[in-house]
């Protein structure tokens, strides 16, 4: 079975400073992969996904991540944040093939705080 | 309107309880799932459902239990509430894995917050 680290429950960052989130998978083989984000009191959002090809991938908001096979990584990026970029990040795998337990497997979550 | 709607958004009860939460989708999607989100534990997934005659346990489905009334709808049970099942459900849909044809993405309701006293 899949299973996905999220290595920093908090983040604290300056706007206007970089951002980068770790996310590190496990699976046999290669995965496909999610960032969500989730906003006080709202549902899910997806920000980007990689599911084969090119591995930098680009998403909503100006995020970006890499999918680094050799790393089992697929860490989220973000050159510039902004205060409304504070919320709850979530890393996802989803299995490719087999069977057992469909849908994705999350990380426990990041949560980023912006300072003024 | 949103894709994915879920009734009640909150919800206080009691234990002993039983409640219902609701989740309807506009998507089309035949793949429908139950998530339950607790502070720092991420979204552990309850059942999930491949279409109307196909219900799947997830990795905590012991207290759940689940009815998909068409490929619609996709309501989740607490028969007897009890109050470490104070958490916040999610309903999400999909088309299916990529590599089948699908889009592989899960799209998410806005989520009922339970408090079982």
């Amino acid at each position: 079975a899949q299973s996905v680290t999220q290595p920093d429950i908090h983040i604290t960052v300056s706007e206007g400073a970089s951002l980068e989130l770790r996310c590190n998978y496990s699976y046999g083989a290669t995965p496909y992969l999610f960032w969500y984000v989730q906003s006080p009191g709202q549902g899910l959002q997806l920000l980007l996904k990689y599911f084969s090809g090119d591995t930098l991938v680009q998403g909503i908001k100006g995020f970006e991540a890499e999918f680094k096979r050799s790393q089992s990584s697929f860490n989220l990026r973000k050159p510039s944040v902004h205060w409304s970029d504070a919320a709850e990040y979530f890393c996802a795998v989803g299995a490719r093939s087999g069977g057992g337990a469909d849908g994705l497997t999350f990380g426990k979550g990041t949560h980023l705080i912006i300072q003024p | 309107d949103a894709d994915v709607t879920q009734t009640p958004r909150n919800r206080i009860t009691k234990t002993g309880k039983r409640i219902m939460l609701e989740c309807s989708q506009t998507k089309g999607h035949d793949r429908m799932y139950w998530y339950r989100q607790d502070p720092g534990l991420g979204l552990q997934l309850i059942y999930y459902s491949f279409d109307v005659k196909d219900i799947n346990k997830g990795e905590i489905s012991d207290g759940y239990s689940v009815s998909r009334q068409a490929q619609a709808k996709f309501s989740l049970s607490l028969e007897s509430a009890i109050p470490n099942q104070t958490a916040l459900y999610f309903c999400a849909t999909s088309d299916g894995k990529p590599g089948q044809g699908a889009n592989g993405e899960l799209f998410f309701g806005e989520g009922s917050r339970l408090t079982v006293l």
